[in-house]
């Protein structure tokens, strides 16, 4: 069965501290992970990783993707209070004449001032 | 410019009602996803459209669960008999199909409240 896991489920540090958040898949015919911030009720893109493109950076926030070892990493520097939020991954694969994301569950990030 | 529009964005209603969730897709946006949201759970999936290919219902959780998308663009989703487990947030994402770019943009949500 097709998942995306995300660990930790819950991760507090304090402002300016670095946290790398993970996402791990098992996922057939993968064809994109997806990073989302989700803050009230919708959450809101990050950065797409493809196989032609396996890094990403913006501004203090990165993310990397390891096809070998099937995962991707998403890096946040300098944290601020306004970095609290649940983080999202999901894994695209072109399921027939559909398309399909899986989701992991999300890790819930907290900081504190 | 316009993005993924829901509405209502607050539903209280009592156990045994039907309700109805309408999503806007972004104009030309031909794939509209609905996704629910229970509190502390991740995104589950229910239910895919994309242009004019039969809908993918794997993840509608019982028959009480209906959607439909009328001309391609405006969606909406059924919920029959409502039920307390019911209670969550309900999103709605579209993207402009492309097996390449997968991008998903999401509205801003219904909670709905079953009392």
């Amino acid at each position: 069965e097709d998942k995306v896991v995300q660990s930790p489920l819950s991760l507090v540090v304090h402002e300016g501290d670095t946290v790398t958040l993970n996402c791990s898949y098992e996922v057939t015919n993968f064809r994109s992970l997806l990073w989302y911030k989700q803050e009230k009720k919708a959450p809101t893109f990050l950065f797409m990783l493809t196989s032609s493109g396996i890094e990403k950076k913006s501004g203090r926030l990165s993310s990397i993707l390891d096809k070998k070892e099937l995962s991707s990493i998403l890096n946040i520097t300098a944290t601020q209070t306004g970095d609290s939020a649940i983080y999202l991954c999901a894994v695209g694969r072109p399921l027939a004449s559909n398309y399909q994301l899986i989701w992991g569950a999300g890790t819930k990030l907290i900081i504190k001032p | 410019g316009a993005g993924v529009s829901q509405s209502p964005s607050n539903k209280v209603t009592e156990k045994g009602k039907d309700v109805e969730l309408r999503c806007d897709p972004i104009s030309g946006h031909t794939a509209l996803y609905w996704y629910r949201q229970s509190l502390g759970q991740g995104l589950e999936f229910l239910i895919y459209f994309q242009g004019n290919s039969a809908p993918d219902k794997s993840g509608l959780p019982s028959d009480r669960f209906s959607a439909e998308r009328t001309g391609g663009s405006v969606s909406t989703l059924t919920i029959q008999r409502t039920q307390q487990e019911d209670s969550a947030v309900y999103l709605c994402a579209s993207s402009l199909y492309d097996r390449v770019v997968d991008e998903q943009y999401f509205g801003p949500g219904t909670r709905l409240t079953v009392t």
